[in-house]
């Protein structure tokens, strides 16, 4: 079973710092890797996603870094905020078969603190 | 625009009762999909659509149906409820494979 592997399961930062979310994946094929938050009692909803042609993806306050050597991926929350205190998983895909729909990461909740 | 609508948004069963969870999309998209969180597991994947009367399983099918006679409409059957359905289900769509997917707000079910 290909696999996308996600640390921390939660972290707990101030309001202002910057929280980092990591993620390990198997697959090669890989070429799609989108965030989505989630907050409670809510569907997930894309944050961010980046493709492998790329190492880095900025939208506002939300980075990607995407190390391809070493199929690690990650998100960075700059100036976070309480508000952004939320699920938030990372997942994986390619096209073609079942692999073309997302596989997930079993999710980080972070909170972050006024 | 009602984006991805998924219904009931709660639902308790006793176990060995069948029940559809509906779900349906406005945004003409081919791919749907449904998924089911549980803790510390992250969503995964039960079965999912190409296109309407084409359907495949996904990572975890057992005890689940599904059919897709139009675009906008992919239901999940439970056929049997067992204690271990217990979960949060969500419905997602897309424009295709590997593009972005959009949830529906899920079904809480509780299956006693």
């Amino acid at each position: 079973q290909q696999q996308v592997k996600q640390s921390p399961q939660s972290l707990i930062v101030q309001k202002g710092g910057i929280p980092i979310i990591n993620c390990a994946y198997e697959n090669t094929a890989f070429d799609y890797f989108p965030w989505y938050q989630q907050f409670p009692g809510k569907g997930p909803a894309l944050l961010i996603a980046i493709r492998p042609d790329v190492s880095e993806k900025k939208e506002g306050r939300f980075t990607i870094s995407f190390n391809k050597s070493a199929k690690q991926f990650s998100l960075h929350i700059m100036d976070s905020q309480p508000g952004d205190s939320a699920t938030y998983f990372c997942a994986a895909s390619y096209y073609g078969g079942s692999q073309g729909n997302l596989i997930f990461g079993k999710g980080t909740k972070l909170s972050v603190k006024p | 625009n009602a984006g991805v609508t998924q219904t009931p948004k709660f639902q308790v069963l006793k176990t060995g009762q069948s029940m559809t969870l509906q779900c349906a999309q406005d945004m003409n998209h081919e791919y749907m999909s449904w998924y089911r969180q549980d803790p510390g597991m992250g969503l995964r994947l039960i079965h999912y659509s190409v296109g309407a009367g084409i359907t495949d399983q996904g990572e975890v099918p057992n005890g689940y149906n599904v059919s897709r006679s139009t675009t906008e409409d992919f239901p999940l059957r439970l056929l049997s409820a067992a204690p271990s359905q217990t979960s949060v289900y969500f419905c997602a769509s897309s424009e295709g494979m590997n593009t972005e997917a959009f949830f529906g707000q899920g079904t809480r079910l509780t299956v006693v």
